[in-house]
Formats: C-alpha cells, sequence, structure tokens
C-alpha cells in the first residue's frame, strides 16, 4: 500500500474561499513533507514544505501544518484564486530513500 | 541556470526496443530521482541515487535501469520495452534529503 494519501481525490470552491486540503501518512518514520503543485502537461512545482519538528509553517497564501500524533498533514490556501486550479501531492521522505508521493487532490476554483 | 533538464519531451517505442531517457541538472544537486505517473495516480519512485555512483531502487524498479557517473547525468533506461511502461516520466533533483526537489517538465512515453 501507499504510504501517504489524500483524503478526497476532488475539491471545488469559489474564488476567494479559502481552501484545504488533507493528507495522512502512515509511516512514522518520515520526518520531512512536502507539498506540490502541478498543473496540466506540467511538472510538480513545489509549493511548501516542513520538517517533523515543526507543526506549522507559511509561505505566501499557503500554511502548512503537521500533526504527527495523527499522522496527517494538510495544506491551507487563503483567498483561492483560478491560477490555483491544479493537482495537489503531499510527499513524504525519511533518511535512506527518496520522495514518496499520495495520489493527489484536483482543486478547482470558479470565479 | 537550466534546472532539471529532460530529454526527449515524446518518444513512441515499439514493444522489445530500447531507450535511455536523459536527465541532467546544472545546480549540483546530489539527490536525483526518478518517477512515473500514470493517468490516476501519484508519481511512484522508479530509482534515485544520493550522489555519484550510488543507486538504489524505489517502489517500482522493474524493467528499468540507472547509473550515476556524474553529479550532473542521471539517466533511466528502459531494458526491453512494454506496453505497462506507457507512462509520463519525470526526474527530480535536491540539494539535500531535506530540501525541496525540483521537477523536469517529463517525458511522455508511448509503448506500442
Amino acid at each position: 500500500g501507499e504510504s501517504v494519501g489524500l483524503h478526497l481525490p476532488t475539491l471545488s470552491v469559489q474564488e476567494g474561499d479559502n481552501s484545504i486540503i488533507n493528507c495522512a501518512y502512515s509511516n512514522s518514520a518520515s520526518d520531512y513533507f512536502i507539498w506540490y503543485k502541478q498543473e496540466s502537461g506540467k511538472g510538480p512545482q513545489f509549493i511548501i514544505d516542513i520538517r517533523s519538528n515543526m507543526d506549522k509553517r507559511q509561505g505566501q497564501r499557503v500554511t502548512v501544518l503537521l500533526n504527527k500524533t495523527v499522522k496527517h498533514l494538510s495544506l491551507q490556501i487563503a483567498a483561492t484564486q483560478p491560477g490555483d486550479s491544479a493537482v495537489y501531492f503531499c510527499a513524504e521522505n525519511q533518511a535512506g530513500t527518496a520522495l514518496i508521493f499520495g495520489k493527489g487532490t484536483t482543486l478547482s476554483v470558479s470565479s | 541556470n537550466a534546472g532539471v533538464t529532460q530529454t526527449p519531451k515524446f518518444q513512441v517505442l515499439k514493444t522489445g526496443q530500447s531507450m535511455t531517457l536523459q536527465c541532467a541538472q546544472d545546480m549540483n544537486h546530489e539527490y536525483m530521482s526518478w518517477y512515473r505517473q500514470d493517468p490516476g495516480m501519484g508519481l511512484r519512485l522508479i530509482h534515485y541515487s544520493v550522489g555519484a555512483g550510488i543507486t538504489d531502487q524505489g517502489e517500482v524498479p522493474n524493467g528499468y535501469n540507472v547509473s550515476r557517473s556524474t553529479t550532473e547525468d542521471f539517466p533511466l533506461r528502459l531494458l526491453s520495452a512494454a506496453p505497462s511502461q506507457t507512462s509520463v516520466y519525470f526526474c527530480a533533483s535536491s540539494y539535500t534529503r531535506t530540501y525541496g526537489y525540483t521537477f523536469g517538465s517529463g517525458t511522455r512515453l508511448t509503448v506500442v
């Protein structure tokens, strides 16, 4: 099975709303997590990362929350814009291997 | 600074043919990885490398070989192409394990 997964395959929001994309991971040895955005026909684009010694990290309009107790990761996008429409992946990493990805959540933003 | 460069962008192979997907980065990154992405699925790790001369298998390594003779290049070889290897292939690189990985734009491979 997969070590990283997402709760919902699709998420539809209105422009200006806040979006929350969730991810569950099962490997307690993972100590580094990344959120990627992938637009159609393109490679994944780095959004934000977080290490396991942190609970929260903020970027420009994005916040990542990490709950190690329940092995849960979330990406919050403030004031969602049509340009945010894409597939979002969380990925985990542990010592001795490379990034492992989940299946992704498709975010659709309507104006 | 070109980032991660993948060639070719598109390729059609016949079953049984072999080919090499090229990946090069100019950022002096030690970590490099190959992924495949199938419709409706996430990226699955094929092989990865933590430095020149060091490679290891990922989640789906069968049918693929890699080598890492230089820091810059990490080619992926398909030994005998099969229709099941039809996919989009992405190469990624990173300075360290806990540093954001940069992805190339992908190679779309079709095996007929």
